[in-house]
């Protein structure tokens, strides 16, 4: 069963607007995971942020953890035509690591 | 940072071959590596856990004696998917990471297979 939820499945933005993904997971964990996959590529890390934080940044990603609600977003800011890709959030369980369904955002020229 | 190859990186071949991938973390060294494969416009699904000198776990519902998977070393791990159907078409997806805990993990580019 999948640890991690993500809505919207699809997104499509104009160029330079921001994007903002959610993620829903089931048990608790020690931290959650954001990774990018672009069209017929692996993943790539993005970001990881551990239970005991709210919220953290890394250029143009900010990422917030609700362990209450056991939610987790994802915003990217002034959005560009190369962060078309898929996102998904991920939690350990166990010693590994269960990804969501994703979100396809699509970047608009 | 962590570079993890995956080859190759496409392969199409007739029903009833058996297709080699190779999954090599080139500059740290992985004691756990995991298999994963992906559906059009899906997740991740995890296969199995490989541990460098041991067996690999398999998630259930995967075949062990279809999907055989070797981690002879601490940079190698392979997935051999042996007698392909056209059912096993799939892209498949290798992960490293260099300890047990809950880091993230380096993937490698995938391979798309293709089996007619």
């Amino acid at each position: 069963s999948q640890q991690g939820e993500e809505d919207p499945q699809a997104l499509s933005i104009q160029e330079g607007e921001n994007a903002t993904m959610n993620c829903s997971y089931k048990t608790s964990i020690n931290n959650l995971q954001w990774y990018r996959q672009n069209s017929g590529r692996g993943l790539v890390h993005l970001i990881l942020i551990r239970s005991n934080e709210r919220e953290k940044h890394s250029g143009r990603l900010r990422v917030t953890l609700d362990t209450s609600k056991k939610s987790s977003s994802l915003l990217i800011t002034a959005s560009r035509a190369a962060d078309t890709a898929s996102y998904f959030c991920a939690a350990p369980r166990d010693d590994k690591i269960i990804f969501g369904k994703g979100t396809r955002l699509h970047i608009l020229p | 940072g962590a570079v993890v190859s995956q080859h190759p990186s496409r392969v199409i071949c007739k029903s009833g071959t058996s297709v080699k991938i190779e999954c090599r973390s080139l500059d740290f060294q992985a004691t756990t590596m995991f298999w994963y494969r992906q559906f059009p416009k899906q997740s991740l699904m995890l296969m199995a856990t490989s541990n460098e000198g041991s067996k690999a776990t398999y998630e259930q519902g995967v075949e062990k004696d279809k999907f055989l998977i070797n981690h002879a070393s601490l940079t190698l791990s392979t997935l051999t998917v042996t007698s392909a159907h056209p059912e096993d078409s799939s892209f498949y997806i290798c992960s490293a990471v260099s300890d047990r805990s809950s880091k993230p993990q380096h993937f490698g580019d995938g391979t798309r297979l293709s089996i007619l």
